[in-house]
C-alpha cells in the first residue's frame, strides 16, 4: 500500500530518446514535487504542481515537461536525452501548499543515459 | 536566499557512540528547518523539523536536533548509535512559499560493530 509510487524503478536509455516518469500518491494530498538527485546525492527541486496548476518551475531545460493530469498524479517527461539527465528522480507529495515542509517521497526512478 | 551546509559528507562511529551530524544556515528571515533521513535505495523520510516553537526539537527513532540562532546551527544528535542508523542525512531549510525545501549536500553516517 504504498503512498508515493513511481515508475518505472529503472530506466536505462540511449541520448537522443524521449521518456516518461510516472508518479502516483494515494495519500490525498493536493501538492506534488519532482526532485532530482545527482550522483553526488545532492537534491534539486525542478517542479511543483498544485491542483494541477504549475506553482514552482526551478530553472529546469525546457527538454523537461511535467504533466498533471488530475491533483493524485504527476508525470515526467524527457524529450532528447542526454548524459547529464542521467540521475535519480524523485516524485514527493505534501498536504495544501503550506509551510510546514513536510514532504512524502517515493524510491525514486533511477535514470540511466548511455 | 535560503541555505543549508552540511559539514562532513562521510561520518562514521561505533554502535552505541554519540551521533552529531553538522548542519548550518543561511537566512535572511527566521528559518523552518528540517532533517530527512535516506535508507539505501529508498525515498526521503522527515526526522524532525523547526519552525519556531520549542528549540529543541524530538524526532523519529531517537534523534533530536537544536536550534541555535547565535550559531545559525541545527545540528542532529542521537545518544546511541544503532547499526539501522546507517544512511544518508539531509539537513534542508524552507525557502518562500509551496514547501520549497532547499537541501544540503547530505552527510552519509556508517555505524560500525
Amino acid at each position: 500500500d504504498t503512498a508515493v509510487s513511481q515508475t518505472p524503478k529503472y530506466l536505462v536509455t540511449q541520448m537522443g530518446n524521449d521518456k516518461s516518469i510516472k508518479c502516483e500518491q494515494n495519500l490525498g494530498h493536493d501538492t506534488m514535487y519532482w526532485y532530482k538527485q545527482d550522483s553526488k546525492k545532492f537534491l534539486k527541486i525542478m517542479f511543483s504542481y498544485n491542483n494541477k496548476e504549475l506553482i514552482i518551475n526551478e530553472t529546469v531545460p525546457n527538454r523537461f515537461s511535467p504533466k498533471s493530469p488530475d491533483k493524485a498524479h504527476l508525470n515526467l517527461h524527457i524529450n532528447s536525452l542526454e548524459l547529464g539527465d542521467s540521475a535519480v528522480y524523485f516524485c514527493a507529495s505534501s498536504q495544501g501548499q503550506g509551510d510546514d515542509g513536510e514532504l512524502f517521497f517515493g524510491e525514486g526512478s533511477r535514470l540511466t543515459v548511455l | 536566499a535560503q541555505s543549508v551546509t552540511q559539514l562532513g559528507s562521510h561520518v562514521s562511529v561505533s554502535e552505541g557512540a554519540l551521533v552529531l551530524l553538522r548542519c548550518n544556515y543561511s537566512s535572511s528571515v527566521p528559518p523552518y528547518l528540517f532533517w530527512y533521513v535516506q535508507y539505501p535505495n529508498q525515498g526521503l523520510q522527515l526526522l524532525l523539523k523547526y519552525t519556531s516553537a520549542a528549540t529543541l526539537v524530538k524526532g523519529i527513532n531517537g534523534f533530536e536536533a537544536e536550534f541555535k540562532k547565535s550559531e545559525t546551527s541545527f545540528h542532529l544528535t542521537k545518544p546511541s548509535a544503532h547499526m539501522s542508523d546507517a544512511a544518508e542525512y539531509f539537513c534542508a531549510v524552507l525557502s518562500g512559499g509551496y514547501n520549497k525545501l532547499i537541501f544540503g549536500a547530505g552527510t552519509r553516517l556508517a555505524v560500525h560493530p
